[in-house]
């Protein structure tokens, strides 16, 4: 069956540093991807998003990448500061007629000062 | 433009209740979906509303229904409450089309006793 898993459950860094977050799913019928944040006692927070026409895409201090032949996607965060400390899901719509979104596990970013 | 909003916040009921649940969306939205967060499942999809048709719904028993109305509030019940239905239950909303973003309201912590 469909599914979206993370490669990682937790990633620490330093304040100023690059992250990278990776996905991996495996419906190839997926042609939608978007990341989210959560932070604590809050709903996801929208980050960025990628449709399947794409390899990449670029936000603020953010950059989607998917690699539709291995089914892995990720997301680039620069400069890591310590408000990015939160855990990030993300998340996929399969084709056709298919409305709901598909969550992995998330990943837990620790942003040390 | 004001964002999603869930009430109550937070639910305290015991085995065997039912409960509602409400959302209403951000104007102009009027695809609403239905997710459950827990610490062991992560987020899985409920249910999507447009134009108060049930468009998708996951796999989850009959205990758990929706509606919406004509303004695009959504209301979701719970039937007969197990331990297990103890949950963060989120709405999000989007305007209408497969890629139009989902922006999700802060939540309902629904605790079963």
């Amino acid at each position: 069956g469909e599914s979206v898993g993370l490669h990682l459950p937790t990633l620490s860094v330093q304040e100023g540093d690059n992250s990278i977050i990776n996905c991996a799913y495996s419906n190839s019928a997926s042609d939608y991807f978007i990341w989210y944040k959560q932070e604590s006692g809050k709903g996801p927070q929208f980050i960025i998003d990628i449709r399947s026409n794409m390899d990449k895409r670029q936000g603020q201090r953010v950059t989607v990448l998917l690699n539709k032949t291995v089914k892995h996607l990720s997301l680039q965060i620069a400069a890591t500061q310590p408000g990015d400390s939160a855990v990030y899901f993300c998340a996929e719509k399969g084709g056709g007629s298919n409305y709901k979104l598909t969550f992995g596990k998330g990943t837990l970013l620790t942003v040390n000062p | 433009k004001a964002g999603v909003t869930q009430t109550p916040r937070y639910l305290i009921k015991t085995r065997g209740q039912q409960v509602t649940l409400s959302c209403s969306p951000i104007s102009g939205h009027r695809s609403v979906s239905w997710y459950q967060q827990t610490p062991g499942q992560g987020l899985q999809f409920l249910f999507e509303y447009f134009s108060e048709t049930q468009r998708n719904k996951g796999n989850f028993p009959g205990r758990f229904s929706g509606r919406q109305f004509s303004n695009s509030r959504s209301e979701m019940n719970v039937s007969t409450l197990e331990l297990g239905d103890s949950a963060l239950y989120l709405c999000a909303s989007s305007r209408s089309t497969r890629t139009d973003t989902q922006y999700f309201g802060p939540g309902t912590r629904l605790t079963v006793l």
